[in-house]
């Protein structure tokens, strides 16, 4: 089942910070985040599983509240390279011979101006 | 070392016709998998494959087949198009592990009149 995203949408000014957040309705095992521009793949950004810690770099971290089935995005002091569509992708599951099927949520579209 | 390489990168298709399109990765990844991304909508899981000689259903299968007879190569075949499947095609391979990053092709803009 999707993922859902919010907000749908966000405008910030250079420098400002945003969180994007993503629950589920089923409990989950596994957290991805990806971001895309205009025009171009997915870049992945972070993988986060459950019982895991908080992952990221400096500006850019994200949490997974197993509890809650949400994780969280954090963009700290925002660039204008921050703008773009954030994914984040779902599994419930995962072994490694059968695979898993990673479900992404319809995405949050990040405007990031001068 | 071109990484995800997806054919062609755009084509119209009629109503009823068929055609393949082609993932090929250099990267020795075991994991590939089709999305496809309509706007509004994100990126929806077609099928995937674990490893060569297998494949399995996403979330949304029905009107598209696969093949993976090499490990390096991931087909995607619409056997009669639809204009629902107007659509941009992702395909994506990773590594088999827990902690795996998806590289993502350019994609494939489709169009079906």
């Amino acid at each position: 089942q999707q993922p859902v995203q919010s907000p749908q949408a966000v405008i910030l000014r250079e420098g400002e910070d945003a969180v994007i957040n993503c629950s589920s309705s089923k409990a989950l095992y596994s957290v991805h985040w990806y971001r895309q521009k205009h025009g171009e793949a997915p870049v992945f950004l972070m993988i986060l599983l459950k019982g895991g810690e908080q992952k990221g770099h400096e500006k850019i971290s994200a949490s997974f509240n197993e509890k809650k089935q949400q994780s969280s995005l954090y963009l700290t002091a925002s660039q204008l390279s921050y703008s773009g569509t954030y994914f984040c992708g779902t599994e419930i599951s995962w072994e490694e011979t059968s695979g898993s099927r990673l479900t992404f949520g319809e995405g949050t579209q990040l405007t990031v101006n001068p | 070392n071109a990484g995800v390489t997806q054919t062609p990168k755009f084509r119209v298709l009629k109503t009823g016709q068929s055609m393949t399109l082609l993932c090929a990765q250099d990267m020795n990844h075991e994991y590939m998998y089709w999305y496809r991304q309509d706007p509004g909508m994100g990126l929806r899981l077609i099928h995937y494959s674990v490893g060569e000689g297998t494949t399995a259903k996403g979330e949304v299968p029905d009107g598209y087949n696969v093949s993976r007879l090499k490990k390096q190569n991931f087909l995607l075949g619409l056997e009669s198009a639809a204009p629902s499947q107007t659509s941009v095609y992702f395909c994506a391979s990773s590594y088999r592990a827990v902690y795996r990053k998806l590289f993502f092709g350019s994609g494939t803009q489709l169009s079906v009149l």
